[in-house]
């Protein structure tokens, strides 16, 4: 069974930086494209960030270019998310994803960041 | 930016009964590149339609999608109660990738 699992969110104040992880199992990661997408609790579905095979490609929301990289490591299958100067509206539950292309057919379980003071 | 618009906000059906979810985009979507979620209460979003009207693997053939020109349609024939949950549109035809607002779909 493919699956996903990202870890690594918590409670930060305002400024402060986290790095989410996420690890695949029963899956290549290296085969597909990845992806970040978030959701602020009660609201609906974002995209934040995806990622080529080889990682020699990227793009972001604007709202977090500049502040945010994706990045992923192959060999250890795993994909990540480091969040810089992290603000309130970051607030959310993050999703890792796979895909072929931009479209992501597999999620992974969500991990809760809480951005306050 | 592709601004996608769901409607309604919420639909409210018996078990049973036939549900149609819009989809707006406010500009063309490249080769239909349009996907429809579903997510169900405190549970990951689940690709149920790619490229407007395919199924992805798995999905009951009582989900299906239609496009016509900037209007998307997902329609589910019979409800089943697993079936009441959000749903979600989202465009990856161009950067940003963006998502609709949401219907959820709730028992009567």
């Amino acid at each position: 069974e493919v699956q996903l699992v990202g870890s690594g969110g918590g409670l930060v104040q305002p400024g402060e930086s986290l790095r989410l992880s996420c690890v695949a199992s029963g899956v290549t990661l290296s085969n597909y494209w990845v992806a970040w997408f978030r959701q602020a609790p009660g609201k609906g579905l974002e995209w934040v960030a995806n990622m080529n095979k080889d990682g020699s490609q990227m793009d972001y929301v604007g709202s977090v270019k500049g502040r945010f990289t994706i990045s992923r490591d192959n060999a250890e299958n795993s994909l990540y998310l480091q969040m810089n100067s992290l603000r309130a509206e970051d607030t959310a539950v993050y999703y890792c994803a796979r895909g072929s292309g931009w479209l992501c057919e597999v999620w992974g379980h969500g991990t809760l960041v809480t951005v306050s003071s | 930016e592709i601004v996608l618009t769901q409607s309604p906000g919420t639909l409210s059906l018996f078990p049973g009964e036939r549900a149609t979810l819009s989809c707006r985009a406010s500009q063309s979507v490249g080769r239909n590149f349009l996907a429809w979620f579903q997510q169900r209460p405190g549970q990951t979003p689940r690709l149920l339609i790619y490229d407007a009207s395919s199924r992805a693997t798995g999905i009951p053939d009582r989900f299906s999608g239609v496009v016509s020109g900037t209007d998307f349609t997902l329609t589910i024939s019979r409800l089943e109660p697993e079936d009441f949950a959000v749903y979600y549109c989202q465009q990856y035809a161009s950067y940003p990738l963006t998502f609709g607002g949401g219907t959820k779909v709730e028992i009567k």
